[in-house]
Order: C-alpha cells, then structure tokens, then sequence
C-alpha cells in the first residue's frame, strides 16, 4: 500500500528556513515521480516542484532560487529544502506521488502546514 | 502559465439532481485534464485523469469529458458525501489548478 507522510512543518519568521520530510512506504522515492503541492490556507491548490526518477527537478517560479527539492534513496523519503521564507509561503504542503512523468496526482500525504509569520 | 478557470465557484444541490461543473483552459491543452475532490480537512483526491478517465474506486455517478478548452465534471444524482470542492488541473505544460467550486448537498 502507497503511503506518504510529512513533517516538519513549523512556525517560522519571515527570512527563515525550514525543511520538510516526507517518508514514503510501498513504493521507492527515487524511482518515482513526486511532487510538492502546496494550499494556502482557505484558498486554492498550487504546484511547488517536482523530482523526476533520474533525478531533473523543476520549480514553480514563485519557489525558484529559495526551495529546494531532494530525495534520499536511503530512507525512501523526499524533501523541500525552503530557504528565505516570506509571509506568502504560508500554506499546507502536501507530498504527491504521479506514476508517470505526467503530472496525474495519484497519491497524496496529509500535509505539513508551515506558518511564516512574525 | 496556463490560467484554468472554473464555474460556478459554489453550488447547492440536492439528492438525485445532475451537478455540473465547467472549467475552461486559457488556450488548449487536448485532453490533459485531471478532476480532484477534496474533503474539508483532508488531501485532495484523484476522480478523473486525462478528461474522461474515471479512477479506480470512484463511483460510477462521476463522469468527465470535453477537450482543447472547455471540459466538464458531471455529478449524477449527488449523494450527502459527494460534498466537497472541486479542482480542475492541467497537465500539459507547468501543473495549474482552478480556483475550486465549493459543492453543497
């Protein structure tokens, strides 16, 4: 059974960093297709990065420059290194799993809600 | 981007009526379009892939279709646990969602 769980999220000042986790089970994070995907909160679902098996990585221009995308084969786990945090960061991020390079969101974690506020 | 733009943004329906829901491309994206549920409190869900493609699971009440821009979620007699909001997404180009519509029963 495909499972993904996050953590980390926390709340943190503007300016700052935090990184997210998400261990996955039932499948292995770096042969796949994952994605961050984040909601603000009483709005709209809005697509953050995404890691391809073999490694490209790509960026929502909102992220790029200040996040980072990673996995760690070891731990079957994917993260989002989030530096030089802004007010507008401020959302759930959930942990998306595709079963192709098309971005069809099949699997989702339950989400880490990170607050950036001062 | 591509803009994805959803209507209504909310509805009220009741038992045994036919919801429909429309969301509309900014330029054509074929049949790259996917349909996600989300509950209150909980992570979205797939229904429909690639316009049309009912998942796994979903109940047969749930039908997608159309192409290029204009595609449409259709809800055949609603039941009280269908409510939720609705998302649209493109898949052809960087992923974009609409703005949701909110469905009441």
């Amino acid at each position: 059974e495909v499972q993904l769980v996050e953590s980390g999220g926390d709340l943190i000042q503007p300016g700052g960093s935090l990184r997210l986790s998400c261990a996955a089970s039932g499948f292995t994070v770096s042969s796949s297709y994952m994605h961050w995907v984040r909601q603000a909160p009483g709005k709209g679902l809005e697509w953050v990065s995404a890691f391809y098996f073999g490694g490209t990585t790509y960026y929502a221009d909102s992220v790029k420059g200040r996040f980072t995308i990673s996995t760690d084969s070891s731990k079957d786990t994917l993260y989002l290194q989030m530096n030089s945090l802004r007010v507008e960061d401020t959302a759930m991020y959930y942990c998306v799993r595709a079963l192709t390079g098309s971005s069809v969101f099949h699997y989702w974690g339950q989400g880490s809600l990170v607050t950036v506020s001062s | 981007d591509i803009q994805m733009t959803q209507s209504p943004s909310s509805l009220s329906a009741s038992v045994g009526d036919r919801v429909t829901i429309t969301c509309r491309a900014s330029q054509s994206i074929s049949t790259h379009l996917n349909w996600y549920q989300q509950k209150p409190g909980k992570a979205p869900k797939l229904l429909i892939s690639s316009a049309s493609s009912l998942q796994s699971g979903v109940p047969s009440r749930f039908s997608g279709s159309g192409s290029g821009t204009d595609f449409t979620l259709t809800i055949n007699s609603p039941q009280p646990e269908d409510c939720a909001t609705y998302y649209c997404q493109q898949f052809i180009s960087t992923p974009t969602f609409g703005q949701g519509t909110k469905l009441e029963i």
